[in-house]
C-alpha cells in the first residue's frame, strides 16, 4: 500500500533539537492519525483530526506538536524530546471524518526516531 | 478502558503447519475487530476485520472468528508459508465513544522457517 508517505523513514535527533516528521495519503481520506509504536509496548494513540480538525489528543506530552493543514497532509513537530521519546512513529488515513467511524485504517511506512 | 491481549512471541514454526494466533479483548459495547499484518520495514497493513459477533474476516488464507461469548478474535491459518513471517497485531475500534484510532495489542512475531 503506498497510498501513504511518511518523510524522513530515520531520523536522529539531540534533545534541545527541533524537527518535523511529515505524512501525506494520496487516498482521498478525510482522517488522519499518529500512532506511536515502542519496543515490547502496544501502539499507542497520539493524535486524531478530522476534516483538518484535532478531534483527539490521547494526553500526549508538548514537546509533540501535531499539524493538519489540509485533509491530505498531517505533521508532527517535535521540539526538545527525551530518549524515551525513541520509537517508530506512524501516520495513518481512513475514508470518513465522521467521528466514531469504523473505516479501515491505512498506514505509513514509519519514521523510526532516536533521540540522543 | 479497552484492552487487547495477544499471546507473545516471537512465535517459530515449520513450512506447511498450522498457525493460531490467541487474541481476547476487553472493551465496551460491540467493537469492531482486526488483525493488522507488519512486514520487516514496513508499516501496518490491514489483514482482516469482522464488525459483529460470529462474523468471520478472512484473507489470503488466514480466517478469525468475533467470539463475544468469549471475547476473541483468534487468527488461524492452515498452511503457513515462509513469507508470512511478519509481526501480527490484534485490534479493536470501540463502539462506545472516545477516542476514533484503534486500540492494538503488542504484537506477535511469526517466524516460519522452510
Amino acid at each position: 500500500e503506498t497510498g501513504v508517505t511518511q518523510t524522513p523513514r530515520h531520523l536522529v535527533m539531540g534533545m534541545t533539537n527541533k524537527k518535523s516528521l511529515k505524512c501525506e495519503q494520496h487516498l482521498g481520506h478525510n482522517a488522519m492519525y499518529w500512532y506511536k509504536q515502542s519496543a515490547k509496548k502496544p501502539l499507542e494513540l497520539m493524535f486524531v483530526y478530522n476534516f483538518k480538525e484535532q478531534t483527539e489528543n490521547n494526553s500526549v506530552p508538548s514537546r509533540f506538536s501535531p499539524e493538519c493543514p489540509n485533509s491530505s497532509h498531517l505533521f508532527l513537530h517535535l521540539h526538545t524530546l527525551q530518549p524515551e521519546d525513541s520509537a517508530l512513529y506512524l501516520c495513518a488515513s481512513s475514508r470518513s471524518g465522521t467521528r466514531g467511524s469504523e473505516d479501515t485504517q491505512y498506514f505509513g511506512p514509519g519514521t523510526r526516531l532516536t533521540v540522543l | 478502558g479497552n484492552s487487547v491481549t495477544q499471546m507473545e512471541g516471537p512465535v517459530t514454526l515449520s513450512e506447511e503447519a498450522f498457525l493460531t494466533i490467541n487474541c481476547t479483548y476487553t472493551a465496551t459495547g460491540y467493537p469492531s475487530l482486526f488483525w493488522y499484518v507488519q512486514y520487516p520495514g514496513e508499516g501496518l497493513q490491514l489483514l482482516l476485520k469482522a464488525t459483529k459477533a460470529d462474523d468471520k474476516g478472512s484473507n489470503k488464507g488466514f480466517e478469525a472468528t468475533y467470539r463475544k461469548e468469549t471475547t476473541s478474535f483468534h487468527l488461524e491459518k492452515g498452511s503457513v508459508q515462509v513469507s508470512d513471517s511478519a509481526v501480527y497485531f490484534c485490534a479493536l475500534f470501540g463502539s462506545g465513544g472516545g477516542a476514533d484510532g484503534l486500540t492494538f495489542g503488542k504484537g506477535t512475531h511469526l517466524i516460519i522457517q522452510p
